[in-house]
C-alpha cells in the first residue's frame, strides 16, 4: 500500500540556518514524489518533483531534495532558510495518475530571526 | 493565468443547512480534484474528474456530499444536509491530465464552519 511518513511534525530553524525536512514513503513500483508548501489561508504550491533520472532535484525558492531508493527517502532541503519560508510541507507520492497522490500528514516549519 | 479560483473563501453556516462550494479550475487543464483537509485525517482525496466526467468518488464521504463538474470551467461540492464534523478546509485542484507527470494546482480552499 501507498503510503508517506512525515516524522516531524514541527520544526524551528533560525533564520539563515540550514534546513532538512524528511520524507519517508512506501510504494510498490518506481514512485512519483512531490513536496509541496502550504501558507496560511493559501493552497498548496508545487515546490518540486522527481520523477525520474537525476536524484537530485531542484525546486522553487531555493528548494531541493534527493530521492534515496535505498533508504525509501525524498528529503527536502535548504541550504539557508529565510523568514518567509515559514509553512506547512507536505511530501506526496503518486503513481499512474495524478488521481493517486498521496499526501504526508505535513511539517510546519517556524524560522525565528 | 489566474490560477485554480475557489469561492466562497469562509462559509460559516448551521447544522442541517445546504452548502455548495464552488471551483474554477486553470483553462485548459482536464482533471479536477476536490480535497478535505482536516487536522485529524489531513488531505483527503473527495472525488475526482476527467474531462467532466466524474472518474472516482469513493472519497466522498457519505451521501449528504455530491459534486458536479456541468463543463470545463467550473464544478461544485454541495453538502446537504451540512453537520458540524463536515467543517475542514476544502482545496479544489486542476491538473493538465491525468497523468504523473501532471502536478497539481490547488486553489486557496473554502473554509467551511458547521455550528
Amino acid at each position: 500500500a501507498q503510503s508517506v511518513t512525515q516524522p516531524d511534525i514541527h520544526i524551528t530553524v533560525s533564520e539563515g540556518a540550514s534546513l532538512e525536512l524528511r520524507c519517508n514513503y512506501s510504494y510498490g513500483a518506481t514512485p512519483y514524489l512531490f513536496w509541496y508548501v502550504q501558507s496560511p489561508g493559501q493552497g498548496l504550491q508545487l515546490l518540486l518533483k522527481y520523477f525520474s533520472g537525476d536524484t537530485l532535484v531542484q525546486g522553487i525558492k531555493g528548494f531541493e531534495a534527493e530521492f534515496k531508493r535505498s533508504q525509501s527517502s525524498f528529503n527536502l532541503r535548504k541550504p539557508s532558510v529565510h523568514w518567509s519560508d515559514a509553512a506547512e510541507y507536505f511530501c506526496a507520492v503518486g503513481g499512474t495518475g495524478a488521481n493517486n497522490l498521496f499526501f504526508g500528514t505535513g511539517t510546519r516549519l517556524t524560522v525565528i530571526p | 493565468d489566474a490560477g485554480v479560483i475557489q469561492s466562497p473563501r469562509h462559509e460559516v453556516t448551521e447544522m442541517g443547512q445546504e452548502v455548495t462550494l464552488r471551483c474554477k479550475p486553470i483553462s485548459g487543464h482536464n482533471s479536477l480534484f476536490w480535497y478535505r483537509q482536516t487536522m485529524m485525517r489531513g488531505l483527503e482525496l473527495l472525488i475526482y474528474f476527467n474531462n467532466n466526467v466524474p472518474i472516482d468518488d469513493s472519497g466522498m464521504p457519505e451521501d449528504r456530499f455530491s459534486a458536479k463538474m456541468p463543463n470545463a470551467s467550473f464544478s461544485t461540492l454541495k453538502i446537504q444536509p451540512s453537520e458540524p464534523r463536515d467543517s475542514a478546509v476544502y482545496f479544489c485542484a486542476s491538473s493538465l491530465a491525468l497523468v504523473n507527470n501532471s502536478p497539481l494546482h490547488f486553489g486557496n480552499g473554502t473554509r467551511l464552519t458547521v455550528t
